[in-house]
């Protein structure tokens, strides 16, 4: 089966650096790759998404980059804000039917 | 994005007792749903993925006896926690995907707290 890893578990950046969140997964056959923020205490949170067709999607400060030869994909904040302090989890998907979650990571992003 | 609801978002009940969770999809139909346990600071661990109209497909060492899943609906999935025990206090989210292959949208989750 499909075994996700996420690298690192914990990130601490100053407000107005970059985080990069990096992901690497096992499974040729995955081909849908979401990124979930989730906040303390709230539901997880669909913050981005890229299919195995696409090496690079962003939106405004957010982007997601895929490398499918070294089956790997990395999330990219820009300019972070206090507010994008949370816990995020990548995923691989090959069916729609079975998502496999990365371990997350915690993000904080000091004023 | 898609939503779904999830009921009760806080249940607090005694030891041997059973719990029922409702997840909702409340404007696309959901042909699969999928519940996970989360505990505090780790990631979401799928506890079993249920299809409308079949039997839900449980992770190797999740007890079918004891969480009951049915998915009667394309909106509806419920996860019953049977003679519930304090370690099964845990925070229990649902989520839900369409016919296309696209993501899970997720439910405000349940905590549950078993006394």
């Amino acid at each position: 089966g499909e075994n996700v890893e996420q690298h690192p578990s914990t990130l601490s950046v100053q407000e107005g650096d970059s985080a990069v969140i990096k992901c690497t997964y096992s499974d040729s056959a995955s081909n849908y790759f979401p990124w979930y923020k989730q906040e303390l205490g709230k539901r997880p949170q669909l913050i981005i998404d890229i299919r195995s067709n696409v090496g690079e999607k962003k939106d405004q400060r957010i982007a997601v980059t895929l490398n499918k030869t070294a089956k790997h994909f990395s999330l990219h904040i820009t300019e972070t804000q206090p507010e994008d302090s949370a816990v995020y989890f990548c995923a691989a998907s090959d069916t729609g039917n079975q998502f496999y979650f990365g371990t997350g990571t915690s993000l904080t992003v000091i004023p | 994005g898609a939503v779904v609801s999830q009921h009760p978002s806080r249940v607090i009940c005694k030891s041997g007792t059973s719990v029922k969770i409702e997840c909702r999809s409340l404007d696309f139909q959901a042909t699969t749903m999928f519940w996970y346990r989360q505990f505090p600071k780790q990631s979401l661990m799928l506890m079993a993925t249920s299809n409308e109209g079949s039997k839900a497909t449980y992770e190797q060492g999740v007890e079918k006896d004891k969480f009951l899943i049915n998915h009667a609906s394309l909106t509806l999935s419920t996860l019953t926690v049977t003679s519930a025990h304090p370690e099964d206090s845990s925070f229990y989210i649902c989520s839900a995907s369409g016919q296309l292959q696209e993501t899970q949208y997720f439910g405000p989750g349940t905590r549950l707290l078993v006394l």
